[in-house]
């Protein structure tokens, strides 16, 4: 049992580049959700997932999209990357019955933009 | 906005005594609240939780106090471990879709 697996660990991406965070789940989890991390701050909701082909907008949306089209993935997409989303993302997801305090967070992708 | 927030940025504690780590929160909507664990280069690792009907809840060795008079959440830790060094975030859930976290506690145990 994986748990929640993202990928990649580290990326470095040239500001204005494009790029596709990986999130997948074993645990047949309905809710999934994405959160950046700045240094010294507590995580910050981007979007988020109830289940399979639904998404919707968390506190800080803008710069990234995501999609949800099985329920094991849920990947984080940068339109055109800027240094102000240098972060660490992490993923994480939740069963219906715990909702969005039984979270199960991945290990994190740490991302740089120059 | 409405927001959690914790007192203490670093709490320095001695190996085997209790660590209290203070949160408190501005949204009396809210009705259920967990603490993390983070350690080093790792995702956040559920501790604990309260709903808002309850003023107290233990666990092993870990006991969170609610307190919806003044908005205020604590996380005790009893006979404090190294293995317990880490960043502790307290969060809340509002019924709505989001969690919301706090800035986040370092706690520090001194052998």
């Amino acid at each position: 049992n994986a748990g929640v697996t993202q990928t990649p660990k580290f990326q470095v991406l040239k500001t204005g580049q494009s790029m596709t965070l990986q999130c997948a789940q074993d645990m047949n989890h309905e809710y999934m959700s994405w959160y950046r991390q700045d240094p010294g701050m507590g995580l910050r909701l981007i979007h988020y997932s109830v289940g399979a082909g639904i998404t919707d907008q968390g506190e800080v949306p803008n710069g990234y999209n995501v999609s949800r089209s099985t329920t094991e993935d849920f990947p984080l997409r940068l339109l055109s990357a800027a240094p102000s989303q240098t972060s660490v993302y992490f993923c994480a997801s939740s069963s219906r019955d715990r909702g969005f305090g039984g979270y199960t967070f991945g290990s994190g992708t740490r991302l740089t933009v120059v | 906005g409405e927001s959690v927030g914790l007192h203490l940025p670093t709490l320095s504690v001695q190996e085997g005594d209790n660590s209290i780590i203070n949160c408190a929160y501005s949204n009396s909507a809210s009705d259920y609240f967990i603490w993390y664990k983070q350690e080093s280069g790792k995702g956040p690792q559920f501790i604990i939780d309260i709903r808002s009907n309850m003023d107290k809840r233990q666990g092993q060795r870990v006991t969170v106090l609610l307190n919806k008079t003044v908005k205020h959440l604590s996380l005790q830790i009893a006979a404090t471990q190294p293995g317990d060094s880490a960043v502790y975030f307290c969060a809340e859930n509002n019924a709505g879709n989001m969690l919301t976290f706090g800035g986040g506690t370092r706690l520090m145990v001194k052998p």
